[in-house]
């Protein structure tokens, strides 16, 4: 069955640089079809889309945070590498990966569990 | 970017009530639109992709309808398992904007 986890940090200092990696099974990063989303969420706040990639290495990013981002991917490790640089309290958020299926209008129809990041010195 | 607004913002509902959830987009998106439910604590759930198609395993009291700006999410029949927040997202172009939510709880 397909899954997903996060996994990285749990607190993060004002400035550093976060690394968040997403482990994925079930589906191969090759599959021409599937990407992997990342999507965060404050506490008690809306979801925000961050990045995406797929098989192709096609990537986009958040217009709001693109200078900070990189996205990446290991398709033998089955990976897909998030970081954010200078990171601020206001960056503290649950952070979820999901597989995005560009064969019927992007949906992304498998998460993970999430990954609580607290920002603070 | 597409901005994503929802209505109503919150809502209270009995069991077996019909409930409806509006999400408009900014620009036209054709029917690139997905609803989400998320419960406390959890990940969001793909209920509607395409605007109106149910994805694999979800209950048919759940439908979606609309294309270019207007779109809504409805549950014919509330159950006591749908108290939740619902997303509606964008994915016409990147970035794929989520909507606020719409909190449902319990009248």
């Amino acid at each position: 069955q397909v899954t997903l986890k996060e996994s990285g940090p749990v607190l993060v200092k004002p400035t550093e640089t976060l690394t968040l990696t997403c482990t994925v099974s079930g589906f191969s990063l090759s599959n021409p079809r599937m990407g992997v989303s990342w999507i965060r969420q404050p506490p008690g706040k809306a979801l925000e889309w961050l990045a995406h990639i797929f098989s192709n290495d096609e990537k986009s990013y958040s217009t709001s945070l693109k200078s900070r981002l990189t996205i990446s991917k290991d398709t033998s490790k089955s990976q897909v590498v998030l970081t954010m640089t200078n990171m601020d309290p206001v960056d503290t958020a649950t952070y979820y990966c999901a597989r995005t299926d560009s064969g019927s209008y992007y949906p992304s129809d498998y998460w993970g569990q999430g990954t609580l990041v607290t920002v603070s010195s | 970017d597409i901005q994503m607004t929802q209505s109503p913002s919150s809502l209270s509902a009995s069991v077996g009530d019909r409930v409806t959830i509006t999400c408009r987009a900014s620009q036209s998106i054709s029917s690139y639109l997905n609803w989400y439910q998320q419960k406390p604590g959890k990940a969001p759930k793909l209920l509607i992709y395409a605007a109106s198609s149910l994805q694999s395993g979800v209950p048919s009291r759940f439908s979606g309808s609309g294309s270019g700006t207007d779109f809504t999410l409805t549950i014919s029949s509330l159950q006591p398992e749908d108290f939740a927040t619902y997303h509606c997202q964008e994915s016409y172009s990147t970035p794929f904007t989520f909507g606020p939510g719409t909190k449902v709880d319990i009248k």
